[in-house]
């Protein structure tokens, strides 16, 4: 089966400026995640979604983050405005129903400058 | 959240067996214990879990105590391919990554 997309891999900007980060889960995974793993250190959760409905988003930065998952399929990370502290990998994983194993995409390294 | 303590660094030779250990001694009765690693620009990469049996699969065996405290991970025959940042995680609903062992195979 087809692991979990995400989109673009690689994006520069200056700070100030917003981005935006797509991903797709695995086909029929109902719960999505968005993981920031800053260089040297493990991913850390930024949002969980099950289906449409946000289950957990106390560690985003929701002054300038936001996410959304319309549809309960694919989701969109934005930041706006982007600091420098932003430049970070942005992970993207997804869970099946009767599962407790999360897959992770790719990831889209961002940078600021 | 259980805290898991692992080894900074390590080193293994091409085709030995690697193995990994991980601390866990806070762990709940009911917590399972994850790992997975992580190649070099590519996303983490899920190996195995287990709960308090052994546990073997294509890629890994995992050996956890039997009062739960701590496990190791076990590549068999380590190849190059195989040199990664490798995290241990006991799961409590979320996933909470540590800074992970990154064990280096030396041809």
């Amino acid at each position: 089966e087809a692991g979990v997309a995400q989109s673009p891999r690689y994006k520069i900007i200056e700070k100030r400026q917003s981005v935006a980060f797509w991903c797709n889960p695995i086909s029929g995974h109902a719960t999505l995640y968005w993981y920031q793993q800053i260089l040297g250190q493990g991913p850390k959760l930024l949002i969980q979604f099950q289906n449409n409905g946000v289950v957990d988003d106390s560690q985003l930065p929701k002054d300038r983050f936001s996410a959304e998952r319309l549809k309960g399929v694919d989701s969109t990370l934005k930041i706006q405005p982007a600091k420098l502290e932003d430049s970070a990998v942005y992970l993207c994983a997804s869970r099946g129903q009767l599962q407790e194993t999360q897959y992770f995409g790719p990831g889209t390294r961002l940078l600021v400058l | 959240d259980a805290k898991t303590t692992q080894p900074t660094s390590m080193d293994c030779a091409e085709g030995r067996a690697a193995n990994l250990p991980c601390n866990h001694s806070t762990i709940s009765g009911n917590e399972y214990v994850y790992w997975y690693r992580q190649i070099h620009s590519q996303g983490p990469q899920y190996i195995i879990h287990g709960l308090k049996n052994n546990e073997t699969n294509e890629m890994a065996s995992l050996i956890i105590t039997e009062d739960r405290k701590s496990s190791t991970l076990i590549l068999p025959h380590a190849t190059l391919r195989d040199t990664a940042v490798y995290y241990c995680i006991v799961l409590n609903e979320k996933l909470t990554f540590g800074t992970g062992t990154r064990l280096t195979i030396i041809p």
